[in-house]
């Protein structure tokens, strides 16, 4: 079975900042990779599909990146509303795993 | 506006069945891929099952293989999610997601969930 692993598991930061979060696959899973927010009490949210497509209607300040076995999510500039935690996820035709997750809170 | 709206969860004792179930709409519900994803008091999220858009390819957790059970009924927009044989370590939020029209997408529409606690 593929795991993910993301790093940190806990990011501080402040308004304004950029910040990397990243996540290692324990194979090769080509760009088969999302990345999606989670607030407290909220279902996650889709950010990024196939490691660097957009999804509709995410600002445009996130970004995803890498492919085999790297990955990584950018925030270019932290707004309030991002303090969340983030996870990435693989999936493929059978299966789907996630990583443990990055929160992201306030410095 | 794509909308899933979980039901279902409710208190168990260990060993108990239940059956979630899942309503959609705002899309073609029989043209999509759907899953079940599960997150644990405090803890992150762990893929449960999915199943095609015909009904007839399912795959499980290896957690869950044997126990759970995905299905679907095109005719009228629902998902379920028969649990047997329930354990402690089962109790979570239960939420459903959309998929693709292929199976290799991401989930891009989620449920708000439904808690199921196993408990004696």
């Amino acid at each position: 079975d593929i795991q993910m692993t993301q790093s940190p598991s806990t990011l501080s930061a402040s308004v304004g900042d950029r910040v990397t979060i990243t996540c290692r696959a324990s194979q090769s899973i080509s760009t088969w990779l999302a990345w999606y927010q989670q607030k407290p009490r909220k279902a996650p949210k889709l950010l990024i599909y196939k490691a660097s497509s957009l999804e509709s209607g995410v600002p445009s300040r996130f970004s995803g990146s890498g492919s085999g076995t790297e990955f990584t999510l950018t925030i270019s500039s932290l707004q309030p509303d991002d303090f969340a935690t983030y996870y990435c996820q693989h999936y493929n035709t059978f299966s789907i795993t996630f990583g443990q997750g990055t929160r992201l809170e306030i410095k | 506006e794509v909308q899933l709206v979980e039901s279902g969860g409710v208190v168990v004792q260990p060993g108990g069945s239940l059956r979630l179930s899942c309503a959609a709409s705002g899309f073609t519900f029989n043209d999509y891929t759907m899953h079940w994803v599960r997150q644990a008091p405090g803890k992150g999220l762990e893929w449960v099952s999915l199943i095609s858009w015909d009904g007839d390819t399912t795959y499980y957790a290896d957690s869950v293989k044997g126990r759970f059970t995905i299905s679907r009924d095109n005719s009228k927009n629902s998902l379920y999610l028969q649990m047997n044989s329930l354990r402690t370590e089962d109790t979570a939020l239960y939420y459903c997601a959309k998929g693709g029209i292929t199976m290799l997408v991401a989930l891009d529409s989620w449920g708000q969930g439904t808690l199921v606690t196993v408990s004696s």
